[in-house]
């Protein structure tokens, strides 16, 4: 069965304090692995999609790296309209997103 | 370019109570997913519409079903709502069905609640 899970749950930090969030996984045969930003109360918003191990991509103060069992969100000099909910999903072949709970990610100025 | 609209955007109903929630797609998009999302807990899903048809159905009873329309737009029933349904019910939508990877663009969601 595909498991997603991601850690921490919730991270606090301050304004300019750079940290990474993890999202490990397994499946058979990965498809994709994406990230998602959600706000409360409201719908996630795409972020990333990595295909396959040792890919990179950024978005302004983000960056999502991929190995075969993990991947990572780095967060550079956060601010706080970054603090939201992240979300990893996997698809396998053929098989819906299985999402993992989220890190609550909070930046305090 | 619209994006994946959802309504209502709340909702109250009570126990055993049946419920139809609409989702119009992002524009040139012609799937549909459904997923519910308690609160806490990351989106899961409920089935996929493509063609008009149900193709892929997560682990939900029959109380959910669906359909999809013509110009692709989708609804979500659920019947004899019960306590735990309680949840915001998001929409997505894609090019195309599960085969490769691809991106699935939310709607804002549906928040309801059951009493």
């Amino acid at each position: 069965e595909d498991q997603v899970t991601q850690s921490p749950e919730a991270l606090r930090l301050q304004e300019g304090e750079s940290s990474s969030l993890n999202c490990s996984y397994t499946v058979s045969g990965l498809r994709g692995l994406f990230w998602y930003r959600q706000d409360p109360g409201k719908g996630p918003e795409f972020l990333f999609t990595l295909y396959s191990a040792g890919e990179e991509k950024e978005k302004e103060r983000l960056k999502a790296t991929l190995t075969k069992k993990e991947s990572f969100l780095h967060i550079t000099a956060p601010k706080p309209e970054d603090s939201a909910t992240y979300l990893c999903a996997v698809q396998a072949r053929n098989t819906p997103l299985v999402f993992g709970k989220g890190t609550r990610l909070s930046v305090i100025a | 370019d619209a994006g994946v609209t959802q309504s209502p955007t709340h909702l109250i109903k009570t126990r055993g109570q049946q419920v139809t929630l609409r989702c119009s797609p992002k524009s040139g998009h012609d799937t549909v997913s459904w997923y519910q999302q308690a609160l806490g807990q990351g989106p899961q899903f409920i089935f996929q519409y493509y063609e008009e048809e149900e193709r892929q159905r997560g682990n939900f009873p029959d109380r959910f079903s669906g359909h999809q329309f013509p110009n692709y737009s989708s609804e979500l029933n659920v019947n004899a709502l019960l306590l735990g349904d309680s949840a915001l019910y998001l929409c997505a939508s894609s090019l195309e069905p599960f085969g490769t990877a691809y991106e699935q663009y939310f709607g804002p969601g549906t928040r309801l609640t059951v009493t």
